[in-house]
């Protein structure tokens, strides 16, 4: 079955500390890969996106991720944590071989607490 | 800007009374999404719309039915709300053709309470 991991439901940093969210994945093929953050009683934000290419994706706000195929891995990172960060992170993965149209598999989601 | 508007942000109901949500871009994304989102947990895709081609989960109830008029508008209609369908609904639109795939663009969610 295709999923998604997540495996921490919570992370807590210290402001200007650097900061790992963790994502795992299980689908085939070669999937498209997301990171997506909600900001509560909001929609989701696109935050970046691995397609092919670089290894190491940059995106919105200071944050990169790292696609690791050998391990089926895309942590989220930032080299130093804001109390801002603090929200919801979803991991989403849309496996480029899918038979299900456009669905996106999210993960559980992992709340981040950056405290001052 | 261009986005994606979610009408009303808060709606109440009484159960079994029917109920529509309302989602517009003005993005001119050719795909629309509608997921139900529970108590910060993953989004659940309830459907989408590939242009005009509808698309349902296989585990979406009957009781929940869409409608794409154009491009611009999505509407999610609740025929008979339960308890349990009280939650949070995020539409969602993106601009994808044949294979590609692009990021989604969220609305801000209609959450919803089911009395």
């Amino acid at each position: 079955a295709q999923s998604v991991a997540q495996p921490e439901d919570q992370v807590n940093v210290a402001e200007g500390n650097p900061l790992t969210v963790k994502c795992t994945y299980s689908v085939s093929g070669n999937p498209y890969l997301f990171w997506y953050v909600q900001y509560p009683n909001r929609g989701l934000q696109f935050l970046l996106k691995y397609i092919t290419g670089d290894n190491l994706v940059k995106g919105s706000y200071g944050f990169e991720a790292e696609f690791n195929k050998s391990q089926t891995s895309f942590h989220l990172k930032k080299p130093s944590a804001l109390v801002s960060d603090s929200a919801l992170y979803f991991c989403a993965v849309r496996p480029l071989l899918s038979t299900g149209g456009f669905k996106t598999i999210f993960g559980a989601g992992t709340r981040l607490f950056v405290k001052a | 800007d261009a986005m994606v508007i979610q009408n009303p942000r808060y709606q109440v109901t009484q159960f079994g009374k029917p109920v529509t949500l309302s989602c517009s871009q003005t993005l001119n994304h050719n795909v629309m999404y509608w997921y139900q989102q529970k108590s910060s947990q993953a989004p659940k895709l309830l459907f989408h719309y590939y242009d005009k081609d509808f698309n349902n989960e296989a585990d979406t109830p009957d009781n929940f039915q869409s409608r794409r008029p154009n491009t611009s508008f999505c509407f999610l209609d609740i025929r008979s709300p339960g308890l349990g369908d009280a939650a949070m609904y995020l539409c969602a639109t993106s601009r994808s053709r044949g294979s590609s795939y692009n990021e989604q663009f969220f609305g801000p969610g209609t959450r919803l309470t089911v009395l």
